[in-house]
């Protein structure tokens, strides 16, 4: 089954707005939450990440939300840029102090910012 | 900067030959994974190792092997390859405890099986 579910697989925004990526899991035990992007012919690059124990943190433009109660993140990334365009992926980690750094990613969402 | 290598980027194989991805990180990781990435389902987690000489599996394990036999390099090993094994492959290393968890990823592998 599933437990990172991103259920948009593509988003499409213009230049300047803002882009919002949705990420849900159903895993209780995940308490760190991470979003990588992806170009074409790479591998995946880190973004941004939050610990169970937050419900925000921002980096320059990218801001992660988390709401525990809703088992559900988001990735706000204002304002969207051309090169911003790329797939997302959400990705989790359980009980870390155990499992060490495995993670369970999402099915990606592909941005498209439009110029 | 870490930096994570992968043999090739593109590979083509037969059915039933015996495939070997490699891959090399340059920071010194304990932890080691291997990655098949497909449209629609995302990152899955073929095998990981935490150590020289250690492997757990993953979530997709079956029709593959790894090995570690140094710290730095971390083989993939297709056994007998198979048409639903065509994907692109992603090796990553991390350390092994955090926070930080991010995982540095190499550019990726495209296997095609025919």
């Amino acid at each position: 089954d599933q437990q990172v579910k991103q259920n948009s697989p593509s988003l499409s925004v213009q230049e300047g707005r803002i882009s919002i990526l949705n990420c849900d899991y159903t895993n209780s035990m995940f308490d760190y939450f991470l979003w990588y992007k992806k170009y074409p012919a790479e591998g995946p690059t880190f973004l941004i990440s939050i610990s169970s124990i937050k419900d925000k943190n921002e980096d320059g433009r990218f801001t992660v939300f988390l709401n525990k109660s809703a088992k559900h993140l988001s990735l706000h990334i204002v304002p969207s840029q051309p090169g911003d365009s790329a797939v997302y992926f959400c990705a989790a980690s359980a009980s870390w102090w155990t499992s060490g750094s495995r993670l369970t990613f999402g099915e990606g969402t592909q941005l498209t910012v439009n110029p | 900067d870490v930096k994570v290598t992968q043999s090739s980027r593109y590979l083509v194989k037969r059915t039933g030959e015996k495939v070997f991805l490699e891959c090399v990180q340059d920071m010194d990781h304990e932890n080691m994974f291997w990655y098949r990435q497909d449209p629609g389902l995302g990152l899955r987690l073929i095998y990981f190792s935490y150590d020289v000489k250690m492997k757990e599996k993953g979530d997709i394990p079956e029709g593959y092997s790894v090995s570690r036999e140094k710290k730095e390099r971390f083989s993939l090993i297709l056994e007998s390859a198979s048409t639903n094994q065509t994907s692109m492959y992603l090796c990553a290393s991390s350390f092994p405890w955090g926070p930080p968890l991010e995982q540095y990823f190499g550019p990726g592998t495209r296997l095609t099986v025919t």
